[in-house]
């Protein structure tokens, strides 16, 4: 166990709607990192927020979008969802851009 | 361009030692990870390589050559419950870890 918790663990939705993905981070991580794992792929960075603050960002549009609250929790938010956004949804957290430990992981489905 | 190419899929039988090669070609290397996942779950943390060498860990070790653009994963006295996904990632300037596809292994009796 990580202590890395994620929210939903399995969401089913249809294209065009909106989705929420939750993450609450390992006690004492400051950086929290958000992957889409596609079947028989590996993970695909999507971004990085480190005290609040977005660091980084992978080849996603704009309609993936997150935040890291004080507590350093953090959101993914997906906007006019598409059939090729069922995937995976992994969140990961770290002390300083160190090891990266995984949650569970959110299972999407867009119909 | 970014690439990391690791192959797809290994067997071998429990008891054995298996090397899984990994190679890569990235900008801003800060570091190589080794993650374990099996099917249906999360990516587990096995080892993180940032200087050139050898890291051991009990049954598992991850060496690193940064002037050849290389790395291994090697797993000794395999058990079944190895069976698995071993995902390569490089640390790509403190902000994104970039993964290969993943090789499985697969380990029979």
């Amino acid at each position: 166990e990580t202590g890395v918790t994620q929210s939903p663990t399995h969401l089913i939705k249809t294209r065009g709607q909106q989705v929420t993905l939750r993450c609450s981070s390992q006690s004492g991580h400051n950086t929290v990192s958000w992957y889409q794992q596609a079947l028989g792929q590996g993970p695909q960075f999507i971004f990085q927020y480190y005290r609040e603050e977005e660091n980084g960002r992978g080849n996603f549009p704009p309609r993936f979008s997150g935040l890291q609250f004080p507590n350093y929790s953090s959101e993914l938010n997906v906007n006019a969802l598409e059939l090729d956004d069922s995937a995976l949804y992994l969140c990961a957290s770290s002390l300083d851009f160190k090891v990266r430990y995984f949650g569970p992981g959110t299972r999407l489905l867009v119909l | 361009g970014q690439n990391i190419d690791q192959p797809t899929e290994m067997t071998a039988t429990e008891g054995a030692i298996v090397q899984i090669n990994c190679t890569y070609q990235t900008s801003g290397f800060n570091g190589l990870f080794w993650y374990q996942q099996h099917a249906g779950e999360a990516p587990t943390f096995l080892s993180y390589n940032v200087l050139d060498g050898l890291e051991e860990k009990g049954r598992f070790s991850s060496f690193l050559s940064r002037s050849k653009g290389y790395s291994y994963l090697l797993l000794k006295e395999l058990q079944m419950k190895d069976s698995a996904s071993y995902l390569c990632a490089v640390n790509q300037a403190g902000t994104a870890l970039i993964f290969g596809k993943g090789t499985t292994l697969s380990v029979s009796s």
